[in-house]
């Protein structure tokens, strides 16, 4: 019942530094989003992918890469880190759209110092 | 720009208190999601409701859909210290529509 998994769970970084977000799901879903969570804003959806091979942006994918190469995994690059991209970031997929809910992966808290 | 408006921001009450938080937009939906979140966690999915004047019950708590499918509302009757969490509402919009749109959720204390 592994669901989403998201790794790492946290992470320090410099600014200019680069990292990848992975996110895998064994549900064999076909959609999958990369959310990030910051107080007062609530969830910002920044890329997401309606299956292998596919990506578009969301509403805040300045910053931020998305590569989707197999269906079950979903990989969220960070190109040249800064302290504005600090923050909870949320993985979710969902079987056949948005429409039947987003099983969520338990996050990864990263700081850009 | 569809926006999902959740009301109060923050509740604190006391453990078997009952308690209603709000989800309205200006926006029709075709659905709406309820989820909630505890701290350090991912959001989970407690409910879909679909149908305008909808009513579903989840033991304690029952989720409305306006009849407009404009707004939402979440119940809890006897709230328990593992009511504690963040509620956010989420809307769909329909066909050719590939995401939700989140409200800022409501944060909820239930003091034994």
């Amino acid at each position: 019942n592994a669901g989403v998994t998201q790794t790492p769970k946290f992470r320090v970084l410099k600014t200019g530094q680069s990292m990848t977000l992975l996110c895998a799901q064994d549900m064999n879903h076909e959609y999958m989003y990369w959310y990030r969570q910051d107080p007062g804003m609530g969830l910002r959806l920044i890329h997401y992918s309606v299956g292998e091979g596919t990506t578009a942006k969301g509403e805040v994918p300045d910053g931020y890469n998305v590569s989707r190469l197999k269906k079950q995994n979903f990989l969220l690059g960070l190109e040249s880190a800064a302290p504005s991209q600090t923050s909870v970031y949320f993985c979710a997929s969902s079987q056949r759209g948005a429409n039947y809910g987003y099983t969520f992966g338990s996050g990864t808290r990263l700081t850009v110092v | 720009t569809q926006l999902l408006e959740q009301s109060p921001q923050f509740l604190s009450i006391q453990e078997g208190e009952n308690l209603t938080v709000y989800c309205n937009s200006s926006s029709v939906f075709s659905s709406l999601q309820w989820y909630r979140q505890e701290p350090g966690e991912g959001p989970v999915l407690l409910v879909t409701v679909v149908t305008g004047g909808e009513v579903k019950k989840l033991k304690r708590l029952t989720f409305q859909f306006g009849d407009a499918r404009k707004d939402s509302s979440l119940h809890i009757t006897a709230a328990q210290p593992g009511d504690t969490g963040l509620y956010l509402c989420a809307g769909y919009s329909g066909a050719g529509s590939y995401q939700l749109t989140f409200g800022k959720g409501t944060k909820l204390s239930v003091i034994p």
